[in-house]
């Protein structure tokens, strides 16, 4: 059972287009983290939000934290074949920050 | 590399076998971190290190999962009596210090496949 809720499963979209990838929680997080995963790799880590309302930039992306810190989203612009990839958000619970990682959002960018 | 290594990348074994799987954190980072993913699933935590001893292994499914970090750095992750359901990708990762809030940044390995026929 995983306490965050990932949508879409699956988006496909064509180079140049936006997109939006939502993780949705009714747990309180200390912080939540986005992480990319490519086929026979490990999760690699983008961002790391930790104050409700939260915004940051990386580039392309960009990322928010609820202002609850039960929800995130990341939006991806003028996406491009190199952001294909398997999504993943995270959230850490207790005192030493146990993620608890959602199911993932697969994203395919065609040229 | 400077990177997280796990060996070894398949595992292939029948039901009811034992096996070892081996995690080489980054070289300083005390924490370290075991992780199960299943096809179509994020990770699920599993046992989190500090140093030698175990911090938390509130993740591990049952009494065939164990795993050690005798030194402090190299980790081993052991399952008895494997189940056609212990079939996934097992993931190790580290970080320099545990901090609370979940902060620190976690590098994962590229994972073992363990698939039981």
């Amino acid at each position: 059972t995983q306490l965050l809720e990932q949508s879409p499963q699956f988006l496909s979209i064509q180079e140049g287009e936006n997109l939006t990838v939502y993780c949705n929680s009714s747990s309180v997080f200390s912080s939540l983290q986005w992480y990319r995963q490519e086929p026979g790799e490990g999760p690699v880590l983008l961002v790391t939000v930790v104050t409700g309302g939260e915004v940051k930039k990386l580039k392309r992306l960009t990322f928010q934290f609820g202002d609850a810190r039960k929800d995130s989203s990341l939006h991806i612009t003028a996406a491009q074949p190199g952001d294909t990839g398997l999504y993943l958000c995270a959230g850490a619970l207790g005192s030493w920050g146990k993620l608890q990682f959602g199911a993932g959002t697969q994203v395919v960018v065609t040229p | 590399g400077a990177g997280v290594s796990q060996t070894p990348s398949n595992k292939v074994t029948e039901k009811g076998k034992y096996v070892e799987l081996r995690c080489d954190p980054i070289s300083g980072h005390t924490a370290l971190y075991w992780y199960r993913q299943s096809l179509g699933q994020g990770p699920e935590f599993l046992i989190y290190f500090q140093g030698t001893g175990a911090a938390d292994d509130s993740g591990l499914p049952n009494d065939r999962f164990f795993a050690v970090r005798p030194e402090g750095s190299v980790s081993t992750l052991k399952i008895q009596r494997t189940e056609r359901g212990d079939s996934a990708v097992y993931l190790c990762a580290s970080s320099r210090t545990p901090r609370g809030g979940g902060t620190d940044t976690q590098y994962f390995g590229p994972g073992t496949r363990l698939t039981v026929l």
